[in-house]
């Protein structure tokens, strides 16, 4: 079946270091990856969408890589600050059999000053 | 402002009570879905509406009902709730019909089935 799997340990850094979080997944050949940041008691809100054709994707001090070979994504956060500290989800779609997106379970980041 | 909203914010019921979770959105979204969470296994699709009158099944259909009678409003409808039903629920809706890239969520309903 298709997995998600994203670090399930929350990833404790310091204010101005780079923080790396991962997304691996199996059985799947996603169109798509998205990124999510959800804040405690809200809703997901966007952030990157980079598709299976593109290798890296830049917005501001967000940077999200794509590997399908390897089925893996990296989302980096340069220059972190505490108030980049939430959960990051990350989520695969494709238009195989309708249209789907699913979730991986998040990865919580604590970043300290 | 544009936004997805979700009523009510928490809930709490006993098993076997019909309860209804309304979802309205103004942005004029074709796509609407609801998912929920439970901790450690992230979002779940329950249901999703491509577009008036046109729904499907997500993942974990079983226990819930979905409507779509207009275009802003996906209410989610749990006839005889279970304690297994206890969860965070998510309404989420996307700007095309042909893509549910970039998802607008709600705040969320807190729902307790006791």
């Amino acid at each position: 079946s298709q997995k998600i799997e994203q670090n399930s340990e929350a990833l404790n850094i310091q204010e101005g270091k780079t923080a790396t979080l991962t997304c691996n997944y199996t059985n799947y050949s996603p169109a798509y990856l998205q990124w999510y940041r959800q804040d405690p008691g809200r809703g997901p809100v966007f952030l990157l969408l980079i598709r299976e054709n593109e290798k890296e994707k830049r917005k501001e001090r967000l940077k999200v890589t794509f590997d399908t070979t390897l089925k893996q994504s990296l989302f980096h956060i340069t220059a972190s600050q505490p108030a980049d500290s939430a959960t990051y989800l990350c989520a695969l779609g494709s238009w195989t059999g309708g249209f789907k997106t699913i979730f991986g379970a998040g990865t919580r980041l604590f970043v300290k000053a | 402002e544009a936004q997805v909203t979700q009523n009510p914010r928490y809930l709490i019921t006993v098993t076997g009570k019909k309860l209804t979770v309304t979802c309205s959105q103004n942005m004029n979204h074709e796509y609407m879905s609801w998912y929920r969470q439970d901790p450690g296994l992230g979002l779940r699709q329950i249901y999703y509406s491509m577009n008036v009158e046109v729904t499907d099944k997500g993942d974990v259909p079983e226990g819930y009902k979905v409507s779509r009678k207009e275009k802003r409003n996906f209410p989610l409808i749990l006839e005889s709730p279970s304690p297994n039903q206890t969860s965070l629920y998510f309404c989420a809706s996307s700007p095309t019909r042909d893509s549910n890239e970039k998802l607008f969520f709600g705040s969320g309903t807190q729902l307790s089935v006791l």
